[in-house]
């Protein structure tokens, strides 16, 4: 049972324009969201999370938006940049501090 | 500071073997956590330790097994190794109180 769900593997934007990232959870009970970037040969590296007592969290050119009623968060990267281009993993606290990771989406930010 | 570092990068065992992976925390850091990435998959959370217990397991069976040292360096170690562990081996850093994790690089694990 996929707790958390990312239904798009892969993602290519333009260098400049908006990368939208989006993230299901099927788990009412999580109250916690992070994303994570992973690059080739290197391990997952925290981005941003965000509160499900908030409904945006922003850092520079991130921001993650929450709709609990919809169990449904996105990552907004905007302008998108070649260094983006990254698996980007949604993940919720799940004992405690460990997580459960989403299946990742992989970007691809065209020059 | 120091990150967080795994050994070996890659390893190549044969069905049935056992294999142990070692991880170094980052600087300060008193749990460490391992998880294991399947191709194509997000991370699945293998267990946790703390001050030298485990402190909450995923489902994965018994012959995943791990150890924290003093130091708060970890070894996880994999008995009667089957085709279906290889995968990247991840390990993470942090502070019991806090919720960013910090990962290693990964040991990629081939089972023949």
């Amino acid at each position: 049972d996929q707790q958390v769900k990312q239904n798009s593997p892969s993602l290519s934007v333009q260098e400049g324009r908006i990368s939208i990232l989006n993230c299901d959870y099927t788990n009412s009970m999580f109250d916690y969201f992070l994303w994570y970037k992973k690059y080739p040969a290197e391990g997952p590296t925290f981005l941003i999370s965000i509160s499900s007592i908030k409904d945006k969290n922003e850092d520079g050119r991130f921001t993650v938006f929450l709709n609990k009623s919809a169990k449904h968060l996105s990552l907004h990267i905007v302008p998108s940049q070649p260094g983006d281009s990254a698996v980007y993993f949604c993940a919720a606290p799940i004992y405690g501090q460990n997580f459960v990771f989403g299946p990742g989406t992989r970007l691809s930010v065209l020059p | 500071e120091t990150g967080v570092t795994q050994s070996p990068t890659h390893l190549i065992k044969t069905r049935g073997q056992q294999v142990t992976l070692r991880c170094s925390s980052q600087s300060g850091h008193n749990t460490v956590s391992w998880y294991q990435q399947a191709l194509g998959q997000g991370p699945q959370f293998i267990f946790q330790y703390y001050r030298e217990e485990e402190n909450g397991r995923g489902n994965f069976p018994p012959r995943f097994s791990g150890l924290q040292f003093p130091n708060y360096s970890s070894e996880l170690n994999v008995n009667a190794l089957e085709l279906d562990d290889s995968a990247l081996y991840l390990c993470a850093s942090s502070l019991v109180d806090q919720e960013t994790q910090y990962f290693g690089p990964g040991t990629r694990l081939l089972v023949l």
